[in-house]
């Protein structure tokens, strides 16, 4: 069964505090591993995805990495409006089921 | 851009009510899901479809139902709700298995 567990469960920054969020999985033959943004009340806003271990995405202040066991998603000199919960997913080989984790919840502090 | 709507926001039912939640895509998705959020849970995966009239079970289907008789519609019925079926209801669609899903809003289900 395909897992996966996100670090720290909450996390609070000052602005400009560069920091990571973590996500461990274990997976039969990865497909795909998938990060999320989602503000309160609202539905998940993708945000990357990363198929194989050593690839690297960005989006402005963002930065997903991948390994074989985990992935990372950097918040390099956050905003306020960074502020959100950070879901991290995975999808194994052979079938169409997403597996999310619980979530970072990210507070950038003026 | 990709757009998923979801037929309310907020709705309150009691139980043993029969509830519908429809939810639609306008981007021709052929993959279309239904999850349940709830705190320290995360998103769990209750049914989804990979075409019209086609639906697979996920990790939570006991008390749902799902319907899909267009590929732009997907439908979440609670047979007989219960107070525990009280969660943020999300629906998703995506192009293909291996691409990213795309969220609607969400509709928060409280059942008394």
């Amino acid at each position: 069964e395909d897992q996966v567990t996100q670090s720290p469960e909450a996390l609070r920054l000052q602005e400009g505090e560069s920091s990571s969020l973590n996500c461990s999985y274990t997976v039969s033959g990865l497909r795909g591993l998938f990060w999320y943004r989602q503000d309160p009340g609202k539905g998940p806003e993708f945000l990357f995805t990363l198929y194989s271990a050593g690839e690297e995405k960005e989006k402005e202040r963002l930065k997903a990495t991948l390994t074989k066991k985990e992935s990372f998603l950097h918040i390099t000199a956050p905003k306020p409006e960074d502020s959100a919960t950070y879901l991290c997913a995975v999808q194994g080989g052979g079938y169409q089921k997403v597996t999310f984790g619980t979530g970072t919840k990210l507070q950038v502090i003026p | 851009d990709v757009k998923v709507t979801q037929s309310s926001r907020y709705l309150v039912k009691r139980t043993g009510e029969k509830v519908f939640l429809e939810c639609v895509q306008d981007m021709d998705h052929e993959n279309m899901f239904w999850y349940r959020q709830d705190p320290g849970l995360g998103l769990r995966l209750i049914y989804f479809s990979y075409d019209v009239k086609m639906k697979e079970k996920g990790d939570i289907p006991e008390g749902y139902s799902v319907s899909r008789e267009k590929k732009e519609r997907f439908s979440l019925i609670l047979e007989s709700a219960s107070t525990n079926q009280t969660s943020m209801y999300l629906c998703a669609s995506s192009y293909t298995g291996e691409q990213e899903q795309f969220f609607g809003p969400g509709t928060r289900l409280t059942v008394l």
